[in-house]
């Protein structure tokens, strides 16, 4: 079945430097999404990523936060300069196909979202 | 903003008991999602709840999605150690992006 990869797993950092988070979506999928996780929170949007540019992020994602697809298959999240409350499990989760109506069947699509291993980011 | 709660925080219960977690939005959603996350592991999608009122079920679960679509529960009939982890509820308010909101989570505890 295919799934969606993310690499480090575990990335430890000191405050300032910059980061690459790395995933590979599903190869299919249009619809690219990070996320991150706090211990013990819950899961928080960040970003959302289609047809090679953002489509809509949070307040969190800003200006030290950027995101790519260098060549059509990873989907990078960079944070230029690391702070110790960024230290979270970030996720990342594609979708193959966004649904809003039913269909001629009656049916909704399933917006399914796909989610990654992440990666959990240790800032010191 | 949209904000997804969700209640209890925490729930411990004997293997073979029920459980049921509640969530609920600020404002009405376009769809709500439910996803488990085991310790350590990632959230993984359990199922879609589209229209007003609908119940779906899979297996020992039972998902309701409320009249005004702001607000959902899952129960789970006598529960397995398997059943252990959060459970997360994922407000879609529509739009382009779908961008999931996610809820608290309620932590599962199964005891033997």
């Amino acid at each position: 079945e295919p799934e969606v990869t993310q690499t480090p797993s575990h990335q430890v950092t000191q405050m300032g430097q910059e980061v690459i988070l790395r995933c590979v979506p599903i190869s299919n999928h249009l619809y690219f999404y990070w996320y991150r996780q706090i211990l013990g929170q819950k899961v928080e949007f960040l970003v959302s990523f289609y047809n090679n540019e953002i489509s809509e992020k949070s307040e969190i994602f800003d200006d030290q936060f950027s995101v790519e697809r260098p060549d059509g298959s990873n989907f990078t999240l960079k944070i230029r300069s690391t702070k110790l409350e960024d230290s979270a499990m970030y996720f990342c989760a594609s979708l193959g196909f966004l649904g809003q109506g039913a269909g001629t069947s009656g049916r909704y699509p399933r917006n399914e979202q796909f989610f990654g291993p992440g990666t959990r980011l240790t800032v010191l | 903003g949209q904000q997804v709660m969700q209640i209890p925080q925490y729930q411990h219960v004997q293997e073979g008991e029920d459980f049921t977690t509640y969530c609920n939005s600020s404002t009405t959603l376009s769809n709500i999602q439910w996803y488990k996350q085991r310790p350590g592991g990632h959230p993984v999608f359990l199922i879609q709840l589209v229209k007003s009122g609908e119940v779906k079920k899979q297996k020992r679960l039972t998902f309701q999605f409320g009249e005004a679509k702001k607000n959902s529960s899952l129960h789970i009939t006598a529960t397995q150690t398997t059943d252990v982890g959060t459970y997360f509820c994922a407000g879609n308010y529509g739009g382009a992006t779908n961008k999931l909101i996610f809820g608290t989570g309620t932590l599962l505890a199964v005891q033997p």
